[in-house]
């Protein structure tokens, strides 16, 4: 089963910053947060992902709170191409390194 | 180019003839699985490889088996296809099982039997 609560949409105005929150009050300890987008029926992309303190990449940052029980990936200015469904995933070695996808958040970037 | 590479993208075929769905990844990564996708019910992961001749069971291998020989290939292999293996595939590959390592997919592999 997921470990992950997401809002199953979203929209968010282009140019605007997209907030994707994701609950995960069982994450464990050695557990790390990841997220992925999927766009149509593509490979699922790598965002990222962190353990306890907050990440900057290129593409997003991810917000953890300090209890470790949920999480906001934040996209700063979103495009039309941001347009995707976006998965919050608990992942580690207890589980065979799988990714546990739950239904993820379909994120609608609108003009 | 970091890249996972499987092949047939696409593929329509008949129910018992068997198939071969090959990824390749080209980033010396040692840990390789396979998911499948279908709707309503996620990603979830058939089987998954350690390193070159370790190999396990994930969430739903019945119907499917693979081998890792090489490091770099990962074929998923269907002996006799069922229409219920009728799916979405992906490939993935790290450097490591978990421990924040990242998680590559590659495109995805449609595959229809009839």
């Amino acid at each position: 089963d997921a470990k992950t609560t997401q809002p199953t949409s979203m929209d968010c105005a282009e140019g605007r910053a997209a907030n994707l929150p994701c609950n995960h009050s069982t994450i464990s300890g050695n557990e790390y947060v990841y997220w992925y987008r999927q766009i149509h029926s593509q490979g699922p992309q790598y965002i990222i992902h962190g353990l306890k303190n907050n990440e900057t990449n290129e593409m997003a940052s991810l917000i953890i709170t300090e209890d470790r029980k949920s999480s906001t990936l934040i996209l700063p200015h979103a495009t039309l191409r941001d347009t995707a469904v976006y998965y919050c995933i608990v992942s580690g070695t207890l589980q065979g390194g799988k990714l546990i996808f739950g239904q993820g958040t379909e994120l609608s970037v609108k003009p | 180019e970091a890249q996972v590479t499987q092949n047939p993208r696409y593929l329509i075929t008949v129910t018992g003839k068997k198939l071969t769905v090959t990824c390749s990844q080209n980033m010396n990564h040692e840990y390789m699985s396979w998911y499948r996708q279908d709707p309503g019910l996620g990603l979830r992961q058939i089987y998954y490889s350690m390193n070159v001749e370790v190999t396990d069971k994930g969430d739903v291998p019945e119907g499917y088996k693979v081998s890792r020989k090489e490091k770099r290939n990962f074929p998923l292999i269907l002996e006799s296809p069922s229409p219920n293996q009728t799916s979405l595939y992906f490939c993935a590959s790290s450097l490591g099982r978990g421990d924040g390592n990242t998680i590559y997919f590659g495109e995805g592999s449609w595959l229809t039997v009839v």
